[in-house]
């Protein structure tokens, strides 16, 4: 089945840094990635849109200086979080679907997220 | 805005069948029920997904009820390793944003 890998799986940096986290379809060719934000006992919530070639789409409220969406080729897409902080620490899940299969209502899957801790 | 209403809890014990409901009263006629599991600290996994025929696969079923407005996703014999966060979405998957939005689920705990 479609295989979504995120890494790292955990990272811990200091304040003020750049993070960058990628995300890889391994099996399949992905034009649209999303990315997802979790904080501690919450849902998820959808950050942007990553699509290939072309610019991200960002939901309301999320600042795209912040958080940088490169889609530069159809198994990658790298979300970096610039000058991080420690109220950027959160759990970043990224999904995608395999559209080579065809069927639009196939479902999205997605990668073991990331747990990113700014101190 | 999620379209789905799930209880925020529920309990299963070990070897016995986990009954989780989901109301989607709003769904409309081409959108689909979409059925993931989050265990903690990993990504959501997918389960099932189904219109508005009955589904079955080697995880669950799905059951849609015949007016779609809401729907129960069957774990036959639960484990404890079937403890998690389930969510359901429902999801038009013809043109437009193929974005999943995501409620606060049901948290099952299966006991021993």
């Amino acid at each position: 089945g479609a295989v979504v890998s995120q890494h790292p799986s955990r990272v811990i940096c200091k304040s003020g840094t750049s993070v960058k986290i990628e995300c890889r379809s391994l099996d399949f060719q992905a034009t649209t990635m999303f990315w997802y934000r979790q904080f501690p006992k919450q849902s998820l919530m959808l950050m942007a849109t990553s699509n290939e070639g072309s610019k991200a789409t960002y939901e309301q409220g999320v600042e795209k200086d912040k958080f940088l969406i490169n889609h530069a080729s159809l198994t990658l897409s790298t979300l970096t979080v610039t000058s991080a902080h420690p109220e950027d620490s959160s759990f970043y899940i990224c999904s995608a679907r395999d559209p080579g299969r065809g069927v639009r209502n196939q479902p999205q899957h997605f990668g073991d997220g990331t747990r990113l801790s700014i101190l | 805005d999620a379209k789905t209403t799930q209880p925020p809890s529920m309990d299963c014990a070990e070897g016995r069948a986990a009954n989780l409901p989901c109301n989607h009263s709003t769904i409309s006629g081409n959108e689909y029920v979409y059925w993931y599991r989050q265990i903690h600290s990993q990504g959501p996994q997918y389960i099932i997904h189904g219109l508005k025929n009955n589904e079955t696969n080697e995880m669950a079923s799905l059951i849609i009820t015949e007016d779609r407005k809401s729907s129960t996703l069957i774990l036959p014999h639960a484990t404890l390793r079937d403890t998690a966060v389930y969510y359901c979405i429902v999801r038009f998957p013809q043109g437009g944003s193929e974005k999943l939005v995501f409620g606060k689920g049901t948290k099952l705990t299966v006991n021993p």
